[in-house]
């Protein structure tokens, strides 16, 4: 079955950077276009960023865009997410999500992680 | 950018009753190969979110026939025809079809009377 663990997060500092990492099992992970999309505390989800199957096409939220960058390992089936510059409300859930598609012109999120809990505060 | 938005914010519910979340989008999501790129996902307490319904109104592998998806263009509607406790939790629509970015609803809190 689809599974997608994160890990990486933690108390940081404003200003300061973070690497996250999804860890995927159960599919081909080189058949799918990959997102990141966050949950600060209490609130609703909102859309961080999304790379193609092949990592060379990447798309950014304007909220992280210059900050934030997406990658992907296929050779590991792993998915990144670098955060640099963190700002206090940055502080979210990140959750990593698959996407039906491999990329192209629609989005179709099916399966998310758990999540990996990012606070930034000094 | 799209703008999603749900109603009502939250919504409390007699066992065995239904329930009706609406969503609406600030234009049309039919993409030019005629399907519409709206999704619904439940996320219960303290869990991640998990996708119930996709394209107006297909339903997941393991989604209990009691949720329903329905729409077109602008306005979409997810049903729970007989809520059951295990149902509680937040309910977000996500198109999919404008994008960057993909866009999400702001969330419907679904709990039991």
């Amino acid at each position: 079955q689809v599974q997608l663990v994160e890990s990486g997060g933690g108390v940081v500092q404003p200003g300061r950077s973070l690497r996250l990492s999804c860890a995927a099992s159960g599919f081909t992970f080189t058949s799918h276009a990959m997102h990141w999309v966050r949950q600060a505390p209490g609130k609703g989800l909102e859309w961080v960023a999304l790379t193609w199957f092949d990592g060379k096409k990447k798309y950014y939220a304007d909220s992280v865009k210059g900050r934030f960058t997406i990658s992907r390992d296929n050779s590991k089936d792993t998915l990144y997410l670098q955060m640099d510059s963190l700002r206090a409300e940055d502080t979210a859930v990140y959750y990593c999500a698959r996407d039906f598609n491999y990329g192209g012109v629609i989005v179709e999120v099916d399966y998310w992680g758990q999540g990996t809990l990012v606070t930034v505060s000094s | 950018d799209v703008v999603m938005t749900q109603s009502p914010l939250s919504l409390s519910v007699t066992l065995g009753q239904p329930a009706s979340i609406s969503c609406r989008s600030s234009q049309s999501l039919v993409y030019s190969d005629g399907s519409t790129y709206l999704t619904w996902f439940q996320q219960r307490p303290g869990q991640s979110p998990r996708r119930l319904i996709y394209k107006v109104s297909n339903r997941d592998s393991g989604v209990p026939d009691r949720f329903s998806g329905s729409g077109s263009g602008t306005d979409f509607t997810l049903k729970i025809s007989r809520v059951e406790a295990e149902d509680v939790g937040v309910y977000y629509c996500m198109q999919g079809t404008h994008w960057p970015p993909p866009s999400f609803g702001g969330g419907t809190k679904v709990e039991i009377k």
